[in-house]
């Protein structure tokens, strides 16, 4: 049983570019939750996805934006990229069942922006 | 008062020792706690959910205190392998499905 996959593992990209990171869930979960951790920090809550829809979001401004597929995979993707946005994105996958829902995280995308 | 405080250490203790840490939360309503580890340069890893009652698994012992809004990690007989951030992490106010996390607190267990 695969965890969780993000990809791609690490990316440089230039202010004012666009990009795109990927995540696929643990077999069996259908939400996907997406973070960004700059260093020393806890992750910071990005947006959610379930049912192909963004359900609850954070502080993020609109050029972060995400997807969600049938497949439950997901994208998030962030445009006009500032030097600030160069941190590590996690993507975590759950289910919520019984009222309760642990999330459990893909190894993450570093983003680098020069 | 944020929503989610942790002491960020560091903390050094040495191999054997019991080390503990606490987390407050400013929401008297939350119902989800867990404790994630996470090596350096790495995703966090579930260590433990914390349950009312409060929770052990081997040398790990995990407890809540509603009353003062904190959470508590014990870990008894360190290993250098505990070496780590440790991550607390609560529900949003009235958003069960939403998780706030605080900035972690770091353990150097040293030989």
């Amino acid at each position: 049983d695969a965890g969780v996959t993000q990809s791609p593992t690490h990316l440089i990209k230039t202010r004012g570019q666009q990009v795109t990171l990927r995540c696929s869930p643990k077999s069996g979960h259908d939400t996907v939750s997406w973070y960004q951790q700059a260093l020393g920090q806890g992750p910071q809550f990005i947006f959610q996805y379930y049912e192909e829809e963004e359900r609850q979001r954070g502080n993020f401004p609109d050029r972060f934006s995400g997807h969600q597929f049938p497949n439950y995979s997901s994208e998030l993707n962030v445009n006009a990229l500032l030097l600030g946005d160069s941190a590590l994105y996690l993507c975590a996958s759950s289910m919520l069942a019984g009222g309760k829902e642990t999330q459990y995280f893909g190894p993450g995308t570093r983003l680098l922006v020069l | 008062r944020k929503e989610v405080e942790q002491d960020p250490g560091p903390f050094n203790v040495p191999e054997g020792a019991t080390v503990a840490f606490n987390c407050t939360y400013s929401n008297s309503a939350s119902q989800s706690f867990f404790w994630y580890r996470q090596d350096c340069r790495k995703e966090p890893k579930l260590l433990m959910s914390v349950y009312s009652s409060g929770n052990e698994d081997g040398r790990f012992t995990a407890q809540l205190n509603r009353a003062s809004q904190y959470i508590s990690l014990l870990i008894r007989d360190s290993k250098l392998s505990d070496s780590a951030t440790y991550l607390c992490v609560v529900n949003a106010a009235g958003n069960n499905r939403k998780l706030i996390w605080g900035l972690g607190t770091s353990l150097a267990v040293n030989p």
